[in-house]
């Protein structure tokens, strides 16, 4: 039981470049998220799917897109990396809409050059 | 002004004392509380969920203040390993209930 797993856990773009950072449960669990997390702020929200099917913007949808390939898969895109994008991005599951314990990916670091 | 604010610190502790800390929220329809504990450069991990009541996980006693809009963390008897950074999490409040995260309080507990 692996729990959230995430690839890759390093990465260095170049502005304008492109990529897609994967995610997957084995929780059986219904919701999915993306977060971002800067020094000296929360994580704060890209984008969720409360279930298999859907997905909807959180606070800093701008410059990502993502995709619920299935129950145990989301994954995020960037289609053209800029360097405020530079952050560390932590996947999560959890087994509701969001008003119990979430489970953390180990997160990807990414810098853009 | 932040949905959840926390003090930053450091809170330095020397092992074997006590430590405390607060987390305000705006949002007064928010119904669940949490303490996610995050090691450096790791992933958040639930510590414990945080009851109207009270409530208290060995060494960890947390309470909540709903007229005040904050909770509170407090680390008894500290053991090294409990320096990390310690986040205040709250429910959004709205329909779905996505979280939300304070920047977290660091703890570091000396010998």
């Amino acid at each position: 039981n692996a729990g959230v797993t995430q690839t890759p856990k390093f990465q260095v773009l170049k502005t304008g470049q492109s990529m897609t950072l994967q995610c997957a449960q084995d929780m059986n669990h219904n919701s999915m998220y993306w977060y971002r997390q800067d020094p000296g702020m929360g994580l704060r929200l890209i984008y969720y799917s409360a279930s298999e099917g859907t997905t909807d913007k959180g606070e800093v949808p701008n410059g990502y897109n993502v995709s619920r390939l299935n129950k145990r898969e989301f994954s995020l895109r960037l289609e053209s990396a800029a360097p405020s994008q530079t952050s560390v991005y932590f996947c999560a599951s959890s087994d509701d809409g969001g008003y119990n314990e979430q489970f953390f990916g180990p997160g990807t670091r990414l810098t853009v050059l | 002004r932040k949905e959840v604010e926390q003090d930053p610190g450091p809170f330095n502790v020397p092992e074997g004392a006590t430590v405390a800390f607060n987390c305000t929220y705006s949002n007064s329809a928010s119904q669940s509380f949490f303490w996610y504990r995050q090691d450096c450069r790791k992933e958040p991990k639930l510590l414990m969920s945080v009851y109207s009541s009270g409530n208290e996980d060995g060494r960890f006693t947390a309470q909540l203040n709903r007229a005040s809009q904050y909770i509170s963390l407090l680390i008894r008897d500290s053991k090294l390993s409990d320096s990390a950074t310690y986040l205040c999490v709250v429910n959004g409040g709205n329909s779905w209930g996505k979280l939300q995260f304070g920047a977290g309080t660091q703890v570091v507990v000396t010998p």
